[in-house]
């Protein structure tokens, strides 16, 4: 069975500092791994990974995959309180063209 | 094969036309989500339907509306289309409501606006 595991499930940091959120997965015909971002209801399309060791940003946000070891991190730095969300990683699979999402990390971001 | 289905596999159409793409879900299951995949770009939430409801409500334009009929199949309507619409749309379904069920995709459908 396809598993996706999130760590941790719930933080929260001060305005200003760095997180680290984890994703390991154990699945099937690995296609890609996607991160998403929830406030409220819906998820916002973060990153999608496809190649190991190969970095992506998008501002304060970047994220690496890493398919040796079947994780990958997404780093926010200088979190600010609209950081605040859960967030998701999803592995994306071949074949039945499947995607598992893990629990979530509930980031809380203080002032 | 996963269990659901999607309709037509690929359509093709002009700037300014409206198109209604269908969904059928696994047997079972009360959700539906779409999605949008251009290029390489990951999938971009649209709308989710949970058990004829709408759920949750992603990046979706005012031009595109969806609903989740009793039978439990679902549509997508792209309305005003711009080149810019040109993309795959996948459906997906899963048994419940939350959005870490695990999600099981159709083929997509791929829309082409010339």
């Amino acid at each position: 069975e396809d598993k996706v595991v999130q760590s941790p499930l719930s933080l929260v940091v001060h305005e200003g500092d760095t997180v680290t959120l984890n994703c390991s997965y154990e699945v099937t015909n690995f296609r890609s791994l996607l991160w998403y971002k929830q406030e409220k209801k819906a998820p916002t399309f973060l990153f999608m990974l496809t190649s190991s060791g190969i970095e992506k940003k998008s501002g304060r946000l970047s994220s690496i995959l890493d398919k040796k070891e079947l994780f990958s991190i997404l780093n926010i730095t200088a979190t600010q309180t609209g950081d605040s969300a859960i967030y998701l990683c999803a592995a994306l699979t071949g074949g039945y063209q499947k995607v598992t999402f893990g629990t979530g990390t509930k980031l809380q971001v203080i002032p | 094969d996963s269990g659901v289905t999607q309709t037509p596999k690929h359509l093709i159409t002009a700037t300014g036309q409206r198109v209604t793409l269908r969904c059928s879900p696994r047997s079972g299951d009360l959700s539906v989500y779409w999605y949008q995949q251009s290029l390489d770009q990951g999938l971009q939430f649209l709308i989710q339907y949970y058990n004829g409801e709408e759920r949750a409500k992603g990046n979706i334009l005012e031009r595109f509306s969806a609903q989740q009929f009793p039978d439990l199949h679902s549509e997508l309507n792209l309305s005003s289309l711009e080149l810019g619409d040109s993309a795959l749309y996948f459906c997906a379904s899963s048994v419940g409501g939350s959005y870490t069920d695990t999600q099981y995709f159709g083929p997509g459908t791929r829309l082409t606006v010339l």
